[in-house]
């Protein structure tokens, strides 16, 4: 089956800094890969996602990045702001979303005042 | 509109009890499906619907595991004689499956404590 992993776990930046996660995934049929983020106590929330057709897709000061070929893909966070603190979450799936996503363990976002 | 509602949002029960999770998905939606998530990590796939029937069920433990969907609609998760080890919070989602990329919609989760 899928395996996602996920790095940095923990990641401290000065505010309006950037922030960059990356994941790897190992199943070379998966094409759908969304950024999920998790404040405390509450649900994950969408915030970005891409299809493997794509390389990149920007969002504000949100932008995902895709390698195909190497099996990975990350999170760019420009100009953070305090409110950008928060777990983020990887994952991937096949059929484009409509079957389970296997999500990565995590980074735990702390943005600097 | 509403989002993906789940109750109760927080559920303490005893070593062997019974219990069931609900969850309400958006209005519309046709997939449903069932995450665990652990302290620390990230949600761990149970169990998905596509309508009434189970379209994948692989990610559930063991027997003592079970849901249901009868209508369509509304999902419940069964736990039978509850152990420690499953204590988490149950994550519930929906998408509305229109043939493109769907994104999955969280509820706010189940907090279960198994004493």
């Amino acid at each position: 089956g899928e395996n996602v992993e996920q790095h940095p776990s923990t990641l401290s930046v000065q505010e309006g800094d950037s922030a960059v996660i990356k994941c790897t995934y190992s199943d070379s049929a998966s094409n759908y890969f969304p950024w999920y983020k998790q404040e405390l106590g509450k649900r994950p929330q969408l915030i970005i996602d891409i299809r493997s057709n794509v390389g990149e897709k920007k969002d504000q000061r949100i932008a995902v990045t895709l390698n195909k070929t190497a099996k990975h893909f990350s999170l760019h966070i420009t100009e953070t702001q305090p409110e950008d603190s928060a777990v983020y979450f990887c994952a991937a799936s096949t059929s484009f979303g409509n079957e389970k996503l296997t999500f990565g363990t995590g980074t735990r976002l702390t943005i600097i005042p | 509109g509403a989002g993906v509602s789940q109750t109760p949002s927080n559920k303490v029960t005893e070593k062997g009890k019974y219990v069931e999770l609900r969850c309400d998905p958006i209005s519309g939606h046709t997939a449903l499906y069932w995450y665990r998530q652990s302290l620390g990590q990230g949600p761990e796939f149970l169990i998905y619907f596509q309508g009434t029937g189970a379209a994948d069920d692989s990610g559930l433990p063991n027997d003592r595991f079970f849901a249901v969907r009868p209508e369509g609609s509304v999902s419940t998760l069964k736990i039978q004689r509850t152990e420690r080890g499953d204590s988490a919070v149950y994550l519930c989602a929906s998408s509305l499956t229109r043939g493109g990329t769907d994104t999955q919609y969280f509820g706010p989760g189940t907090r279960l404590t198994v004493l």
